[in-house]
């Protein structure tokens, strides 16, 4: 089946401690991207790649790394998770020129 | 600092009337503009997108651009129960496809659909 994968999917930690948040796609989609979406300011993309060791800053990276040294993995790594970066994230996929992107189903994540 | 706004409603309709979204956005760049739906605790799907100056229709929902305006919107006709959900639209600079670059999402509008 077709599909974005998100692990975990819910999640509670505590300032400081690093985590890795992680995405894979099994369609083969050169185009990935991380999304956070909390509530009244919508869903604003913190990093995107266009391809393996291509990424770039979205509207909100402050706080956040990537990379993509596979094409089908693009994991989200916050190095010192802070209150703030308390919200839901989405993963989402796609092939280049495409119209559509496809979105996991979501991490929620809490830093106490 | 690039925007899209959208009223964010909640916006009421009865079944059967036809839903009227809009989007407005600051980027004279923009190129390419997307509807996406999201159901309460769902991750967003797409379900329109235009790049003309114009309408675009696909089933019961018509996408309308007007670049000179920098608005874009999103009728639902014949709207239905099933359509209650929070209604994105997002912009991007790049000239084809939203699969690539930077995507910039407006908060949402939240659509009921009454019985």
């Amino acid at each position: 089946e077709a599909q974005v994968t998100q692990n975990p999917r819910y999640l509670i930690t505590v300032t400081g401690k690093k985590l890795t948040v992680t995405c894979s796609q099994n369609m083969n989609h050169e185009y990935m991207s991380w999304y956070r979406q909390d509530p009244g300011l919508g869903l604003r993309q913190i990093y995107y790649s266009m391809n393996v060791e291509v990424t770039d800053k979205g509207d909100v990276p402050e706080g956040y790394k990537v990379s993509r040294k596979e094409k089908r993995n693009f994991p989200l790594i916050l190095e010192s998770p802070s209150p703030n970066q308390t919200s839901l994230y989405f993963c989402a996929s796609g092939f280049l020129g495409s119209d559509t992107q496809y979105f996991g189903p979501g991490t929620r994540l809490t830093v106490l | 600092q690039k925007e899209v706004e959208q009223n964010s409603g909640p916006l009421s309709v009865p079944e059967g009337a036809i839903a009227s979204l809009n989007c407005t956005y600051s980027d004279r760049g923009s190129q390419s503009f997307f509807w996406y739906r999201q159901y309460s605790g769902k991750s967003p799907e797409l379900i329109m997108f235009i790049y003309s100056n114009g309408d675009k229709e696909d089933g019961r929902f018509t996408a309308q651009l007007n670049k000179a305006s920098q608005y874009v919107s999103l009728l639902i006709r014949d709207s239905q129960p099933s359509d209650s959900a929070t209604y994105l639209c997002a912009v991007t600079t790049t000239d084809y496809g939203g699969s690539q670059g930077n995507l910039i999402f407006g908060k949402g509008t939240k659509l009921s659909v009454k019985p």
